[in-house]
């Protein structure tokens, strides 16, 4: 069965960094485009990064432009978030997600929550 | 960037009820619309996607509605294991946006 499983999430101090990651199993990860979706605590739900299945095509919300970057490691089945310059509103549960070709998400993992806190 | 008005935001309702939740896109999505349920501390669970078209396993109660801007989740009869924030999400075009949740309680 699909499987999707965060790990990396923690403490860190405002301008600080981390790497989250999401090891996929149970489907063929080289031909799925990957998301990340985050929850900040008590909120909805907001869209962070695409990466599509070949690594061809990265798109990122306004929000964390120019500071995240997604990248993937298909040999590995593994998905990455290499979260820079973090800010107190970027505080949240990160979950990733498998694309399903037309844009919605069926399988996301449990989430990693990610605390930025000085 | 679209952007998802969901109504209303939180609703009290009875097992057995009729429940009704709105989605307004910004601009039209044609059916590029899906339908989350979360828990809490859980996931979101997708339960409808491109407007009308129900994910596996999910239980027939549930249905989707809707096209161009302005979309509709139904309960037909709720149950208690129902009672969960809802979430509309389009994927017509990047960035991908939701809406802001729908908050189902027990009246």
């Amino acid at each position: 069965q699909v499987q999707l499983v965060e790990s990396g999430g923690g403490v860190v101090q405002p301008g600080g960094s981390l790497r989250l990651s999401c090891a996929a199993s149970g489907f063929t990860f080289t031909s799925y485009g990957m998301h990340w979706i985050r929850q900040a605590p008590g909120k909805g739900l907001e869209w962070v990064a695409f990466i599509r299945y070949d690594d061809t095509t990265k798109y990122y919300a306004d929000s964390v432009k120019g500071r995240f970057i997604i990248s993937r490691d298909n040999s590995k089945n593994t998905l990455f978030l290499q979260m820079n310059s973090l800010r107190a509103e970027d505080t949240a549960v990160y979950h990733c997600a498998r694309d399903e070709k037309l844009g919605y998400f069926n399988y996301w993992g449990q989430g990693t929550l990610v605390t930025v806190s000085s | 960037d679209i952007q998802m008005t969901q109504s209303p935001s939180s609703l009290s309702a009875s097992v057995g009820d009729r429940v009704t939740i709105t989605c307004r896109a910004s601009q039209t999505i044609t059916s590029y619309l899906n339908w989350y349920q979360q828990t809490p501390g859980k996931a979101p669970k997708l339960l409808i996607y491109v407007a009308s078209n129900l994910q596996s396993g999910v239980p027939l109660r549930f249905s989707g509605s809707g096209s161009g801007t302005d979309f509709t989740l139904t309960i037909s009869s709720l149950q208690p294991e129902d009672f969960a924030t809802y979430y509309c999400q389009q994927s017509y075009s990047t960035p991908w946006t939701f809406g802001q949740g729908t908050k189902v309680e027990i009246k």
